[in-house]
């Protein structure tokens, strides 16, 4: 079974742009999730995304913003790119919204805003 | 909140070595506990879990025990080798927000041979 796949693997904006990181789950699994990782903050929730609806979000302003698909797979946008929107954006998918279900990650996409 | 407090790393052992990385929690209700293993250039692997008091988790010679009493969850390995070298998470997750989890820091494990 192919694991999640995150596309592309390395973007590189400059600042005030947009930007948009696609991820495809593992097969059959409905929920995606999508993470922050810096080497300052660690990794932190951005949002989940069950049956084509957000269901949670993170503390992230309204720059931030995803969406899912009916076939699951998810995108997510960023707008008005800052600096430290530099980051490692991760997604990961389970197959059930059940606590405790484990995420599946991808590989990333690393995002670099000049 | 919740949130995972995991030890300050890099951490550089010798191959053989014992390990032990320490994770405590603070969550309301029962959490759902998981250690998760990234290598360079990867994303997070889950490496073993547990979800309720008590309960061990165990995988590629890495254990865990779930310590309610002590809100801990520390990760150990008898005989660490080279290719243990990566960065472990320790993540929670709470009872009541679906699939929003809780990441520690990380800590960077160095084995040398």
């Amino acid at each position: 079974k192919a694991g999640v796949t995150q596309t592309p693997r390395y973007l590189i904006k400059t600042r005030g742009q947009q930007v948009t990181l696609s991820c495809s789950p593992i097969s059959g699994h409905r929920s995606v999730s999508w993470y922050q990782q810096t080497p300052g903050q660690g990794l932190q929730f951005l949002f989940e995304y069950f049956s084509e609806t957000q269901r949670n979000k993170g503390n992230f302003p309204g720059r931030f913003s995803g969406r899912q698909f009916s076939n699951s797979r998810s995108e997510m946008n960023v707008s008005t790119l800052e600096l430290g929107d530099s980051a490692l954006y991760l997604c990961a998918s389970s197959s059930v919204r059940g606590y405790n279900s484990p995420l599946h990650f991808g590989n990333g996409t690393r995002l670099t805003v000049t | 909140g919740d949130s995972v407090t995991q030890m300050e790393g890099p951490v550089t052992l010798s191959e053989e070595a014992f390990l032990t990385i320490n994770c405590t929690y603070t969550a309301t209700g029962y959490p759902s506990l998981f250690w998760y293993v990234q290598y360079p250039g990867e994303g997070l692997q889950l490496l073993l879990k547990a979800t309720k008091a008590d309960d061990k988790g165990s995988n590629k010679g890495f254990e865990a025990t779930y310590r309610k009493e002590t809100t801990s969850f520390h990760l150990e390995k008898g005989s660490v080798q080279v290719s243990d070298s990566a960065v472990y998470f320790c993540a929670l997750t709470p009872s009541n927000t679906g699939n929003q989890f809780y990441f520690g820091t990380g800590t960077s494990l160095t084995v040398i041979p």
